[in-house]
C-alpha cells in the first residue's frame, strides 16, 4: 500500500520557466511533509518542509503547497535552473518515520 | 554543517557473503535511519535506532540487521548477501528537537 505517491516519474521543463511537482499522499496521520533532491551518486539533500496544519511555505525560488483536503502537495521552483535537474521526493512523517514517494527526475534545459 | 559519513561509497560483494555497512554522524543525534533506494519504489526504511542499543524494524527489514553500541554509529549487515539486496543504501539521522532527517552519501552495494 504506497501511502506517498509521486505519479510522474519524470518531468522536462525549459530553463527559466516554472517546474511543478506533485504528490498524493493517504495517511491522514502525516503531521509533516518534506521534499527532498536526490542527485546521482549522492545522498538525498532536504530542500523545503511543511506542518500539516498550513497550506504554503516559501524558500527562496520554492514554494510547497498542501492541500489537506485533497490530500494533496506541490512543490513549485521558479525560476528553473538546469542545476535543478536531480531526482526530487517528497516524504510524509508519522512520528519520526518518513514515508518515501518513488520520486519524479527533473530536467531542465537551457 | 550536518556531517553523516558512510563507510564505502561503492562495494561488491558475492552471493552467500557476509556484509556490512557502517554509518557515523557527528551531530550527536539520537535517531538513525538505514533505507534502501531502488528505481520506482524511492526510499524504504529498512531499520531505525532511537537510541543505544534500540532498534526498530521498518518497512522491509528480512535479510537485514543493525547494531548500534554506540550513539554516533549505526551498522547495517547483511548476513548473507543475495542479488536481491544489490541497491543503494542510505544512511539518516535526525534530533529529537529537528522535524528533519539529514542523509549520507550512500553505499552502492552490487551482490554477484
Amino acid at each position: 500500500d504506497q501511502q506517498v505517491k509521486q505519479n510522474s516519474p519524470s518531468l522536462s521543463v525549459q530553463e527559466g520557466r516554472i517546474s511543478i511537482l506533485n504528490c498524493d499522499y493517504t495517511n491522514s496521520m502525516f503531521d509533516y511533509f518534506l521534499w527532498y533532491k536526490k542527485y546521482p551518486a549522492e545522498g538525498p539533500t532536504f530542500l523545503i518542509s511543511i506542518s500539516s496544519i498550513k497550506d504554503k511555505n516559501e524558500d527562496g525560488r520554492f514554494t510547497v503547497f498542501l492541500n489537506k483536503s485533497a490530500k494533496h502537495l506541490s512543490l513549485h521552483i521558479v525560476p528553473s535552473q538546469p542545476g535543478d535537474s536531480a531526482v526530487y521526493f517528497c516524504a510524509g512523517r508519522n512520528g519520526n518515520k518518513l514515508v518515501f514517494g518513488a520520486g519524479t527526475i527533473l530536467r531542465v534545459k537551457s | 554543517d550536518v556531517k553523516v559519513t558512510q563507510s564505502s561509497r561503492y562495494l561488491v560483494k558475492r552471493t552467500g557473503e557476509k556484509v556490512f555497512l557502517e554509518c557515523v554522524q557527528d551531530m550527536d543525534h539520537e535517531n538513525m535511519f538505514w533505507y534502501r533506494q531502488d528505481p520506482g519504489l524511492g526510499l524504504r526504511l529498512i531499520y531505525f535506532s532511537y537510541d543505544v542499543k534500540m532498534k526498530e524494524k521498518g518497512d522491509i527489514p528480512e535479510g537485514y540487521s543493525v547494531s548500534r553500541e554506540k550513539k554516533e554509529r549505526f551498522s547495517l549487515i547483511l548476513e548473507s548477501a543475495s542479488t536481491n539486496q544489490t541497491s543503494m543504501y542510505l544512511c539518516a539521522i535526525q534530533g529529537y528537537s529537528t522535524d528533519t532527517q539529514y542523509f549520507g552519501p550512500g553505499t552502492r552495494l552490487t551482490v554477484l
